[in-house]
């Protein structure tokens, strides 16, 4: 159960968008329409952003969105703002009902 | 208000055992899997395992498997993570966190520094 592989780091400036992908296997992402993604700051707990792929809860900006695509999911953030420079998560469902987070994404405003 | 609130900071030596808790409020406690995450200091997030505390089925990641215990008291609405030996490379924050929404945490715990020093 390795985990899901994101770029290390993704930058950007205010107002642009960026995407930051998340890449599976068919045992996870391939497989479930269960992926997440969360955002966390520093010495934060993480706090979700994106469920079941595409889905928001509620209070979470509309820049947030998600995708899938076979293996990979991706998380995109649009009109880009300083409060978005966190770390930011994927994860999945994975075979018997078990789990498995990405290797993690730094996301810079310049 | 969904709420998971975890037990406080705790130092420990290598050798020792440990049981930390998280207490949750503002939904039915057994209807929803809740898991623990590890990260360590400057890493990123790992799934540990799951517990379903109705009936306390319990899935660990390989990784965990044999290192941790996961159980649950639904009595008191509280899940447990719990070492028997620690070790120094067990020094980490920890988080609960409920599954629900298709995620595997849709609530989290603030989550508890362990930290494992002699």
């Amino acid at each position: 159960q390795s985990a899901l592989t994101q770029p290390a780091s993704v930058s950007g400036s205010p107002g642009q968008s960026i995407t930051i992908s998340c890449t599976g296997t068919s045992s996870d992402v391939g497989g479930y329409n269960y992926v997440s993604w969360y955002q966390q700051y520093p010495g934060k707990a993480p706090k979700l952003i994106i469920y079941e792929v595409i889905d928001r809860p509620s209070g979470v900006s509309n820049r947030f969105s998600g995708s899938k695509s076979g293996d990979t999911a991706s998380l995109t953030i649009s009109g880009l703002q300083g409060e978005d420079e966190a770390d930011y998560y994927c994860s999945s469902f994975s075979s018997k009902n078990t789990g498995v987070f990405g290797t993690g994404t730094k996301v810079t405003v310049l | 208000e969904v709420q998971l609130v975890q037990s406080g900071a705790e130092v420990k030596k290598p050798g020792e055992s440990l049981k930390i808790s998280c207490q949750a409020s503002g939904y039915s406690f057994t209807t929803y899997w809740i898991g623990w995450v590890r990260q360590m200091p400057g890493k990123g997030l790992e799934w540990m395992g799951i517990i379903y505390p109705d009936d306390s089925d319990t899935r660990y990641s390989p990784s965990f498997q044999g290192q941790v215990t996961i159980s649950a008291d639904k009595s008191i609405r509280t899940a447990y993570l719990q070492w028997s030996s620690l070790k120094a490379s067990d020094t980490a924050m920890y988080y609960c966190a409920r599954r629900g929404r298709g995620a595997i945490g849709d609530y989290w715990g603030q989550g508890t520094l362990v930290t494992v020093s002699s």
